[in-house]
């Protein structure tokens, strides 16, 4: 069965860096869009970033544009997003994504891992 | 950019049917999907493509289409409906993603 597994989050400082990583299984990683959605605790989701199967188009959402960089690697079945210059604004629970068929939905979700930035 | 909105609560009694409306100025040209989440779990797709039901989904759970408003409906609500739900769509260019604001259901 499709699985996602985040983690890579934690605490860090204002102005610091996070990676996160996302492992999948149960599916043909390199056929799938995959995207990053955050949620602040206790508020909606927010969707940040999409990536297309074989790497070639990315898309950011303007609050993390130029900051937040994701990218894949299909051989090890893995999602990245690597966060810098990270504000208080930016903690969230961070959930990877798969996107279905119709390449606009999210058909598959991960647990989800914690950024918390403070100082 | 391109908003979704959506009430921020809708509360019924177990076995009503409840309503929730999500409205958009792209959703005539876009599709629109639904989203259930309870408190610790991540979403789960109850509805895509407007009014399509993945599999696995109660069939209580219907969406529909009308202009610029999708509406998703629960008919002969339980007590384990009781959630968030987020309606999400693509912009007019249809490479960013969006989500509304999310409605908490309360079953009564």
């Amino acid at each position: 069965q499709v699985q996602l597994v985040e983690s890579g989050g934690g605490w860090v400082k204002p102005g610091g860096s996070l990676r996160l990583s996302c492992v999948a299984s149960g599916f043909t990683f390199s056929d799938y869009y995959m995207n990053w959605i955050r949620q602040v605790p206790g508020k909606g989701l927010e969707w940040i970033s999409y990536i297309s199967g074989s790497g070639s188009t990315i898309y950011y959402a303007d609050s993390v544009k130029g900051r937040f960089t994701i990218s894949r690697d299909n051989g090890k079945k893995s999602l990245y997003l690597q966060m810098n210059s990270l504000r208080a604004e930016d903690t969230a629970v961070y959930y990877c994504a798969r996107e279905g068929s119709n390449a606009e939905n999210f058909d598959y979700w991960g647990q989800g891992t914690l950024v918390t930035v403070s100082s | 950019s391109f908003d979704l909105t959506q009430p921020p609560s809708v509360s019924v009694s177990p076995g009503q049917t409840a309503r929730i409306i999500c409205s958009g100025d792209a959703l005539p040209k876009h599709f629109a999907y639904w989203y259930q989440q309870k408190p610790g779990q991540a979403p789960v797709e109850v509805i895509y493509k407007d009014s399509e039901r993945p599999s696995g989904i109660p069939e209580r759970f219907s969406g529909s289409s009308s202009g610029t408003t999708v509406t998703l409906t629960i008919s002969g609500v339980e007590a384990e409906d009781e959630a968030d739900y987020y309606c999400q769509s693509v912009d007019s260019s249809g490479s960013f993603r969006v989500f509304g604001g999310g409605t908490k259901l309360t079953v009564l």
